[in-house]
Formats: C-alpha cells, structure tokens, sequence
C-alpha cells in the first residue's frame, strides 16, 4: 500500500495483560522504525528493523517488549505484562533508504502511521 | 546523537511568515536535519530536510548555517491549517550505522486568524 497502516487504532488493557500493535510498512520500503509518544509530545525511539532483521534495538525496554518484522505478515510490538507507564501512542513509520538516493539529493524521509493509541487501565 | 533544542510554542497571524529554530549544538558529520510537521492524533509528516545551506520546496524553507548548529525552518504565508507541532529531527542515515531518528520535544505553533 501507499501508506503505513497500523492496527488497532486505540487499545486498552489491564495492567498486567499483554498488547499487541501491528503495522504494515509501505510496499518497497525495506526500513521499519517503532516509536512510542508519551505526553507533551515526547517521543522516544524503540527499535528498528531493515526488513526482518532487527537494525537498531537500543530503545526496546527488553524484559517486556519485542517486536519482529516476518516476511510477508505486519510487523508487531509485543509488551508483554504491561504497565500503567506503558499508556502510550505508539508509532510505527517505514522508510526506503537507497544510497544512491541519497548522491542524487532526494531525501530520506519516514513515512509514519496513524498511531495506536494503547491505555492501560 | 545529537540533542535538538527549540521552542516550545510559537504565536502567529493567518498570512505571516513563521520562522522556528532549532538548536543542535553537537550535530555529527554524517547527521541530516529534518523537520517534520504533526497534526493532533496523527503521524508526524515531512516537511523538508537539508544537510547544509538552504534547501526550498513548495511548502518551506531550510536554512542551515556553515558551522550546522543550528537550523530554522521558514514558513512563508501561514494559514490557520498550519497550526501544529513541528519537530526538528537530527540523524544519520543507515550505512553509517544507524538510523536512529531522535525527535525532540517539538514546537507547538498556534495560528491565528
């Protein structure tokens, strides 16, 4: 498709369940970045995938989230157990990053979803 | 990763010319500034993106100084639909390693008619 799709749009579970968001990466693009928007718009980085390799997992609080980018499914974040903290908007944004774009001028831009807002009651 | 600084709301008029900066004092070699523009309950959007000098399209400009500290995104003309939070983004791309885009807090700016 032509934009990133992310399911479902709002998400609630009790403390202690587990929760799991799906996106949908544009068509082509080989770059998946999860993002998580807390209050006064901060937003704090998770994990990164080129296709289904984990590209960058620094951001990923480890003990309860994970994610994973199969071929030919949505890519998903897992929390397992969630916490009231976990109260979030979580961003899914997918990327087609080719070198040779890059010496050609064009820009390198994420392509975000629509979010899912995830609250945990 | 380079800490981007701006402020955090901004006031203008329907047909002013909007100017935010965004500091980004310890900006790498490789880093490039993108902007990206955020509507309630939506997905940032891109705006523009620059690695030095001035970079123009058909909805803003980029200007970025020699020494890349800093950058300011110009905003000709504003209307009330530009009411939003820009971000100032500074990352590099992933074949130096990472694509780790850092957003900041933002810049919530509010137009009015």
């Amino acid at each position: 498709g032509e934009e990133v799709a992310q399911t479902p749009k709002h998400l609630v579970r009790g403390e202690g369940q587990k929760a799991k968001l799906y996106c949908a990466p544009i068509k082509g693009h080989s770059y998946v970045f999860w993002y998580q928007q807390v209050l006064k718009n901060e937003f704090k980085f998770l994990i990164s995938f080129q296709n289904e390799n984990v590209f960058d997992e620094t951001g990923m609080p480890k003990e309860r989230f994970s994610a994973k980018c199969l071929p030919n499914s949505p890519c998903s974040l897992e929390i397992q157990a969630t916490k009231l903290e976990d109260s979030a908007v979580y961003f899914c944004a997918s990327s087609q990053f080719r070198l040779r774009d890059r010496f050609r001028g064009l820009n390198t831009e994420a392509f975000f979803g629509q979010g899912t807002r995830l609250t945990v009651v | 990763l380079a800490k981007t600084t701006q402020p955090i709301s901004m006031d203008s008029y329907e047909g002013q010319e909007v100017n935010i900066t965004c500091s980004h004092n310890n900006i790498a070699t490789n880093d490039y500034i993108t902007w990206y523009q955020q509507f309630p309950s939506q997905g940032p959007r891109f705006i523009i993106q620059g690695y030095k000098t001035k970079v123009t399209n058909e909805v803003a400009s980029l200007f970025i100084p020699a020494d890349r500290k800093s950058s300011t995104l110009s905003l000709p003309r504003v209307s009330l639909s530009d009411t939003a939070v820009y971000y100032c983004l500074v990352g590099g791309l992933p074949f130096t390693g990472g694509f780790k885009t850092i957003f900041g807090a933002g810049t919530r700016l509010f137009v009015k008619a």
